[in-house]
């Protein structure tokens, strides 16, 4: 374990659903993180909070929506989501400096499909 | 804007061999350069960083990278495989300082037959 939980670990949900997913970390970090894998793609970074604000946002659409609570937990709501957002949802945190050299640890993901 | 470039979408090798898993970067300045392991159905595992010094970096599992600065080259290497490496690889890059973010490569696929 890596101290990085998501919930739920698999989740299927038409395209009018409402559903979000979750993420909480054990580790005391500063920063979490949104990242979406999809097949042969490289992994494509959605979303940053940092000191429970929103650093980044990189052109998500806005039927995704994250919400950082505290700086422990991160939501990404999912709404009127299309097929294509089918696809590994993974969250991670790191513990942040100045110089930007910490790794990420990542949760195990949570599979989304939509129908 | 930065990239990485993992240009082969899987590497072969037989137990017992010695394996090389290719990483180029293109990122202005002096980056830091990670590795990741995926297992399937599981999340991103981190196995090694370069942030400076000494160009041949240890990680975990017995797993190495070498950095090359005039090739701009990070590549991922273990002198002996094991078929429970087979896995997919990131090669990750990000800039120096605060608030930079992470860029992955699409991964490779390591397959270690017995």
């Amino acid at each position: 374990e890596t101290g990085v939980t998501q919930t739920p670990r698999h989740l299927v949900m038409g395209m009018t659903n409402k559903k979000s997913l979750k993420c909480e970390q054990h580790l005391g970090h500063n920063a979490m993180y949104w990242y979406k894998q999809s097949a042969k793609k490289p992994l494509e970074l959605m979303f940053v909070y940092s000191l429970e604000e929103r650093v980044e946002n990189n052109s998500v659409p806005s039927r995704f929506s994250p919400e950082c609570p505290n700086s422990s937990h991160l939501f990404l709501h999912l709404h009127t989501l299309q097929p294509e957002d089918s696809a590994l949802y993974l969250c991670a945190s790191s513990q942040e400096g100045l110089q930007g050299n910490t790794e990420a640890f990542f949760g195990q993901g949570t599979r989304l499909t939509v129908v | 804007a930065q990239s990485v470039a993992q240009p082969e979408d899987q590497v072969n090798v037989a137990e017992g061999n010695p394996l090389t898993v290719k990483c180029t970067y293109s990122v202005s300045g002096n980056p830091y350069l990670f590795w990741y392991v995926q297992y399937p159905n599981r999340g991103l595992q981190f196995l090694l960083k370069y942030i400076t010094g000494d160009n041949l970096v240890k990680g975990s599992y017995g797993f190495e990278a070498e950095f090359n600065k005039s090739q701009t080259s990070f590549h991922l290497k273990k002198p002996s495989a094991l078929v429970s490496d087979s896995a997919l690889y990131f090669c990750a890059v990000r800039p120096r300082g605060r608030n930079s973010t992470l860029t992955f490569g699409k991964g490779t696929m390591l397959l270690v037959s017995p």
